[in-house]
């Protein structure tokens, strides 16, 4: 089966620019996460969604950042405007359904350079 | 707040010899217990899992220990290749089964 797919593989912006980053899920898959990776550090989770709804956001820098599934399936996570901080790579993640640990399946990341 | 972290942050081993990371957590309601392999320029990958009512499991050429009393978790991998460099990430969740990440540690095989 084809893997979760995201979109750039890499972007450089400068600080105070705006920033979108996309993925496409597992076909099926009505579970969708996004990580974001700072270099050195395992992926800390930003956002959770069950098919279009939110299930945990708490870690989101909500004044900054956005994230949201329209229909279910694809999703696209934002930042603006970014901050040199916001220097990480982000990874997008799906599983069938929530509680499948064994069942989760990342992307390969974007990884974003804020100068 | 309580988080999940290793021991050591790399790890060089002989091709062929058998390699042991350890992880320790500090979240005493976590049940679910996951190590996670992640080679340059990709996503994690599921390597094995344990639940908290299991001590052991094993996989292929993989095995994984869980020491709830001192709250330790380790991922042994045997006959080591090449292959399996990676950074290395155990992970921990409680009833939302959604892992929470400690900082990883990076295997180095020499050929």
């Amino acid at each position: 089966e084809a893997g979760v797919a995201q979109s750039p593989r890499y972007k450089i912006i400068e600080k105070r620019q705006s920033v979108a980053f996309w993925c496409n899920p597992i076909s099926g898959h009505a579970t969708l996460y996004w990580y974001q990776q700072i270099l050195g550090q395992g992926p800390k989770l930003l956002i959770q969604f069950q098919n279009n709804g939110v299930v945990d956001d708490s870690q989101l820098p909500k004044d900054r950042f956005s994230a949201e599934r329209l229909k279910g399936v694809d999703s696209t996570l934002k930042i603006q405007p970014a901050k040199l901080e916001d220097s990480a790579v982000y990874l997008c993640a799906s599983s069938l359904k929530i509680g499948q640990g064994y069942g989760y399946t990342f992307g390969s990341g974007t990884r974003l350079t804020v100068v | 707040g309580e988080s999940v972290g290793l021991h050591l942050p790399t790890l060089s081993v002989q091709e062929g010899d058998n390699s042991i990371i350890n992880c320790a957590y500090s979240n005493s309601a976590s049940d679910y217990f996951i190590w996670y392999k992640q080679e340059s320029g990709k996503g994690p990958q599921f390597i094995i899992d344990i639940r908290s009512n299991m001590d052991k499991r094993q996989g292929q050429r993989v095995t994984v220990l869980l020491n709830k009393t001192v709250k330790h978790l380790s991922l042994q991998i045997a006959a080591t290749q090449p292959g399996d460099s990676a950074v290395y990430f155990c992970a921990e969740s409680g009833g939302s089964y959604i892992p929470t990440f400690g900082r990883g540690t990076s295997l180095i095989v020499h050929p």
